[in-house]
């Protein structure tokens, strides 16, 4: 496709339950970005993969949050033992490459409610 | 501290006026860009424009023009005549040159409406 494409786009989960995060970048692009996005807030940086290689998971809020990218395109955000702390837009954003003047280009996120 | 503050949590405009949405930003890093994007309702985030902080001139893309002044930290939006459409919540956003993930790091929006 031509962009950012999230799945799924709507996700509820029990607390307690694991759930799994799919993200497809728009192809070729090297950068994929994950931000977590509280209501009315603006996105918090969550992690970082530069193709296949995890390079900043300093946004990672606890070891329940995982993320991978394995083959360097397709990536995935788990979340094990859902808390109600955890209910966001989760959005996934790739660059055609690192720098400083590239931007984002976003999916349409996925929104977690834990009930 | 905050990197990016977004002080107007709301904004009201009438449709065909202008209308600025202020950011101000904080970072020690002489190297940096700023961005603004565009979130409407539907949830999609929506790259608008970009400046370099060794851009001599005032960045313009179209309606959205950035109002850059490097000595005041400041990196205000203007969106000359306001359309229904440019109804949404907007984010200015800052990446560092220093931060070798090149993150953008947002500030908290300003939502828009714009009146008929």
């Amino acid at each position: 496709g031509a962009g950012v494409s999230q799945s799924p786009r709507y996700k509820v989960a029990k607390r307690g339950q694991d759930v799994a995060l799919r993200c497809d970048p728009i192809s070729g692009h090297v950068s994929l970005f994950w931000y977590q996005q509280a209501l009315g807030q603006g996105p918090e940086f969550l992690t970082y993969f530069q193709n296949e290689a995890q390079l900043d998971k300093s946004g990672l809020p606890s070891d329940r949050f995982f993320a991978e990218r394995p083959e360097g395109s397709v990536s995935t955000l788990k979340i094990q033992r859902t808390q109600q702390e955890d209910s966001a837009v989760y959005l996934c954003a790739s660059s055609l490459e690192p720098g400083l003047t590239q931007p984002l280009h976003f999916g349409n996120g996925t929104r977690l409610t834990v009930t | 501290a905050q990197k990016i503050t977004q002080t107007q949590p709301g904004m009201f405009v009438q449709e065909k006026e202008a209308v600025t949405l202020d950011c101000t930003y904080d970072t020690s890093d002489p190297s940096y860009g700023l961005f603004w994007y565009k979130q409407p309702s539907s949830g999609e985030m929506i790259f608008l424009i970009y400046q370099g902080s060794y851009d001599q001139q005032n960045a313009t893309e179209g309606r959205y023009s950035l109002n850059f002044q490097k000595a005041r930290k400041s990196a205000n939006l203007v969106i000359s005549a306001s359309q229904l459409g440019d109804s949404a919540m907007y984010f200015c956003a800052m990446r560092e040159a220093m931060d070798s993930s090149y993150k953008l790091i947002f500030g908290s929006g300003t939502r828009l409406l714009v009146r008929p």
